[in-house]
């Protein structure tokens, strides 16, 4: 596509439950890339897949978080038992290469109540 | 999570007004990237830098990559209503993907 495509553009859930975010990249990017912006802050790193597989998920927060790439385009964020300070807008962004710059889309505002 | 030390955090500035920002880090970064974020949008890359003591200019932008590549600034010439927003520095660090964010930069113009 033209962009990178972020769905749902927003999402309320209950406390305790599961969520999955879906990103569909811009045609031909190899690299993508999840973030999470909390209010009022810069975008913190969370995971980066080369291909299909997971090259550095070093900023995954602890073991409810997940994202998955099986095809080596569309990605998943998933989140298990959801808590109330996951709330925040995750980005994702792709890349032609690991070397090139990014580009996000608009982010999938997460609100747990 | 670590991030970069971005200053001011707001400023009000009357238009046609020069801007300045900067951002500092106690890390070593091999690039420098400079973007804007609109409300209800992703952060939009305005410029990049890939070399200590680099000079990049984008229209009205100009930006700069530190010579001790622990530091960038950004400058907005004459200032434009369009240039109200979110403005964030990110590095990068040599065999790094990932981009470590400032906390962002909010410019308001009063016409």
């Amino acid at each position: 596509g033209a962009g990178v495509s972020q769905t749902p553009s927003n999402k309320v859930t209950e406390k305790g439950k599961y969520v999955e975010l879906r990103c569909d990249p811009i045609s031909g990017h190899t690299a993508l890339y999840w973030y999470r912006q909390s209010l009022g802050q810069g975008p913190e790193f969370l995971i980066y897949f080369q291909g299909t597989g997971a090259a550095d998920d070093s900023g995954l927060p602890n073991d409810r978080f997940f994202a998955v790439r099986p095809e080596g385009s569309v990605s998943t964020l998933k989140i298990q038992r959801t808590e109330r300070g996951d709330s925040a807008v995750y980005l994702c962004a792709s890349s032609l290469d690991s070397d090139s710059g990014y580009t996000f889309g608009s982010g999938t505002r997460l609100t747990v109540v | 999570g670590q991030q970069l030390n971005q200053s001011p955090q707001s400023m009000f500035i009357q238009e046609g007004e020069d801007v300045s920002m900067n951002c500092t880090s106690s890390s070593i970064f091999n690039t420098w990237l400079w973007y804007k974020q609109d409300p209800g949008e992703g952060p939009v890359l305005l410029i990049a830098l890939y070399k200590a003591g680099e000079l990049t200019s984008n229209g009205r932008l100009t930006a700069q990559f530190g010579i001790t590549r622990k530091d960038s600034f950004l400058n907005i010439s004459a200032s434009i209503p369009s240039d109200v927003g979110i403005y964030f520095c990110a590095g990068r660090a040599q065999g790094a993907q990932k981009l470590v964010f400032g906390q962002g930069t909010r410019l308001t113009i009063n016409p």
